[in-house]
């Protein structure tokens, strides 16, 4: 079945440091990839997504790129802030029924210090 | 400026005893998702309304059911809470196939 792996964390940063987290999918088709960021004690924000290969989705700093060759959704953004601190969740989205299905990845922390 | 709205934000049950989350929304969308996250893991897929088609997911207890009267409100019902269904409980919606907005979940505690 489908399934998303993420590196694990937790990720500890100071402010204004380079991030990535990795993400890689297994799936059949074509599925769509997003990222999804959980502040504590609230649901699932969006934070960007990507409809097909070599699309790169964007939002807020961060970015990522739909890599089909790879099977990776890696996560980026050039300088974090303590803001950002939060779990990130990759996600593959397949249609079913008359709905779609996200299957998410474990999540990973990210903890930003000054 | 809510959306998604999940009510209570903090639940506490018995063991055993029949607990309803409510979720409603102000999008008019047309599918409904109950996602179950317990703690540290990934929120996983229990079941989802399209309209007011049911779809379950192969893998949910049967302790689990659900309800949808109308557009707007969807019930999680746990018919017979056991310690493990603590968690957060996460409701979202969609129009059709795209993107899900998700609700701040409810917190489920069973003693």
């Amino acid at each position: 079945g489908d399934s998303v792996t993420q590196m694990e964390g937790p990720v500890t940063l100071s402010e204004e440091a380079f991030l990535t987290i990795n993400c890689t999918y297994t799936a059949t088709g074509y599925p769509s990839l997003f990222w999804y960021v959980q502040y504590p004690g609230e649901g699932l924000q969006l934070l960007l997504k990507a409809t097909k290969a070599d699309d790169k989705g964007s939002n807020k700093g961060f970015e990522a790129t739909y890599r089909k060759e790879t099977t990776s959704f890696h996560l980026e953004k050039g300088s974090v802030q303590v803001s950002d601190s939060a779990v990130y969740f990759c996600a593959l989205r397949k249609s079913t029924g008359g709905g779609n299905k996200l299957t998410f990845g474990t999540g990973t922390q990210l903890k930003v210090e000054l | 400026d809510a959306m998604v709205i999940q009510n209570p934000r903090y639940q506490v049950t018995q063991f055993g005893k029949p607990v309803t989350l409510s979720c409603s929304q102000t999008l008019n969308h047309n599918v409904m998702y109950w996602y179950q996250q317990k703690s540290s893991q990934a929120p996983k897929l229990l079941f989802h309304y399209y309209d007011k088609d049911f779809n379950n997911e192969a893998d949910t207890p049967d302790n689990f059911q659900s309800r949808r009267p109308n557009t707007s409100f969807c019930f999680l019902d746990i018919r017979s809470p056991g310690l493990g269904d603590a968690a957060m409980y996460l409701c979202a919606t969609s129009p059709s196939r795209y993107e899900q907005f998700f609700g701040p979940g409810t917190r489920l505690t069973v003693l």
